[in-house]
């Protein structure tokens, strides 16, 4: 089973800041938080993952919360082409060895 | 570029007959793994190799097979398919299994059972 929440769908304006929660309370010390991206009918897209510290590269920001219960992943400009299902899975020891559970997701729409 | 190859890109096959699908890789990873991602839903993990041992999981119908002969290829095979087998498969692979180790995946092949 998943072992994070987060919200169904949001919007976002393009040019604006793009903050997509998730919240994954029940994580161990050992397992890691990964942000991946769907765009319609495409292979899922690897963004960004994260332990403890917050991460930063050219395409997203990951901030983790300092207990790790919830993490935040930021596109800092929002274009269009972001419009996806953004899936946050925690992954690690703890979750069958190697899985990633694939939840959700948050279906993100990008308007002009 | 390295990548994560998946052939045909959409593939359609009839009803009870054999099909299999292939995934290659140029990344020369460890690990590659088949997921199955019916429309609407997220993807689901069919099952994993680590080099060459097979790891199955517990929920993943008999129908489904794999084969990997070698680190750059691995197939899929679904013996019979039924109707509720079409859906949109993923192959990716990674370094290693430790959570560390980022998934990189193909575009995916379509499949439709008519």
């Amino acid at each position: 089973d998943a072992k994070t929440t987060q919200p169904t769908s949001m919007d976002c304006a393009e040019g604006r800041a793009a903050n997509l929660p998730c919240n994954h309370s029940t994580i161990s010390g050992n397992e890691y938080v990964y942000w991946y991206r769907q765009i319609h009918s495409q292979g899922p897209q690897y963004i960004i993952h994260g332990l403890k510290n917050n991460e930063t590269n050219e395409m997203a920001s990951l901030i983790i919360t300092e207990d790790r219960k919830s993490s935040t992943l930021i596109l800092p400009h929002a274009t269009l082409r972001d419009t996806a299902v953004y899936y946050c899975i925690v992954r690690g020891l703890n979750t069958g060895g190697f899985k990633t559970i694939f939840g959700a997701g948050t279906r993100l729409f990008v308007k002009a | 570029d390295a990548m994560v190859i998946q052939n045909p890109r959409y593939q359609v096959t009839q009803f009870g007959k054999p099909v299999t699908l292939s995934c290659s890789q140029t990344l020369n990873h460890n690990v590659m793994y088949w997921y199955q991602q019916k429309s609407s839903q997220a993807p689901k993990l069919l099952f994993h190799y680590y080099d060459k041992d097979f790891n199955n999981e517990a929920d993943t119908p008999d129908n489904f097979q794999s084969r990997r002969p070698n680190t750059s290829f691995c197939f899929l095979d679904i013996r019979s398919p039924g109707l509720g087998d079409a859906a949109m498969y993923l192959c990716a692979t990674s370094r290693g299994t430790s959570g560390d180790n980022e998934q990189f995946f193909g575009p995916g092949t379509r499949l439709t059972v008519l």
